[in-house]
């Protein structure tokens, strides 16, 4: 079975700090993804990434940002939190073009509070 | 710009009954696939069914299907002999790949509640 982790399930921290959300995946993905899932909005695309070191923006990537140094793991960063990026952040990963389904393995979620 | 709209925020049925949740997503693409994920209470999101755009049979899994009405841009789907289980929220996505990168677009989700 593919395996998503992520590094914590809940986590609160203060307005300015630098944050990291940790993703690993066991399956040889190419492709990793970081989402915000927030109540009647459904889930927002981040960033994601086609390979390491490779990212590109989704739909709401400001004041956020990404790094992808090894194929199994894919970090988020909050440069200096704010109480609008309270959510639940969902780590995702796919297999990339021309292997398996683009089926998305999603890990546990974050649940991120900015005080 | 690709859209994805659930139009039930929440939904009920009763055990072992049949319930239909909606989807409808505007693209002006030819070829991309859509699928559904369910989501349990405080577990991972995972993946109930997927279609792709140019197959024209519904996809089917067990007591999951669904009505893929490519020219109404619709994907609703149907879950036979409801059990507690289904109870989750189910998100409706559009997923588009274009020379290596991708568009995943997810609907707001419809809350289903499988009542004993």
């Amino acid at each position: 079975d593919v395996k998503v982790t992520q590094s914590s399930r809940y986590l609160v921290k203060r307005t300015g700090e630098k944050v990291f959300l940790e993703c690993v995946q066991d399956m040889d993905h190419e492709n990793m993804f970081w989402y915000r899932q927030d109540p009647g909005l459904g889930l927002r695309l981040i960033y994601f990434s086609y390979d390491v070191k490779m990212k590109e923006k989704g739909d709401i990537p400001e004041g956020y940002s990404v790094s992808r140094e090894k194929k199994e793991r894919f970090s988020l960063i909050l440069e200096s939190a704010s109480t609008n990026q309270t959510s639940m952040y969902l780590c995702a990963s796919s297999f990339g073009q021309g292997r398996g389904t683009d089926t998305q393995y999603f890990g546990p979620g974050t649940r991120l509070t900015v005080l | 710009a690709q859209t994805v709209t659930q139009s039930q925020p929440e939904m009920s049925v009763q055990e072992a009954e049949t319930v239909t949740l909606s989807c409808t997503y505007d693209t002006s693409e030819s070829n991309y696939y859509l699928f559904w994920y369910k989501q349990p209470p405080s577990r991972q999101m995972i993946l109930v069914i997927r279609q792709e755009a140019y197959k024209q049979q519904n996809a089917t899994e067990n007591r999951f299907s669904v009505n893929f009405q490519k020219a109404a841009k619709s994907f609703s789907l149907k879950i036979s002999d409801s059990q507690l289980g289904d109870t989750a929220m189910y998100f409706c996505a559009f997923m588009k790949r274009s020379s290596g990168t991708y568009k995943y677009i997810f609907g707001t989700g419809t809350r289903l509640k499988v009542l004993a």
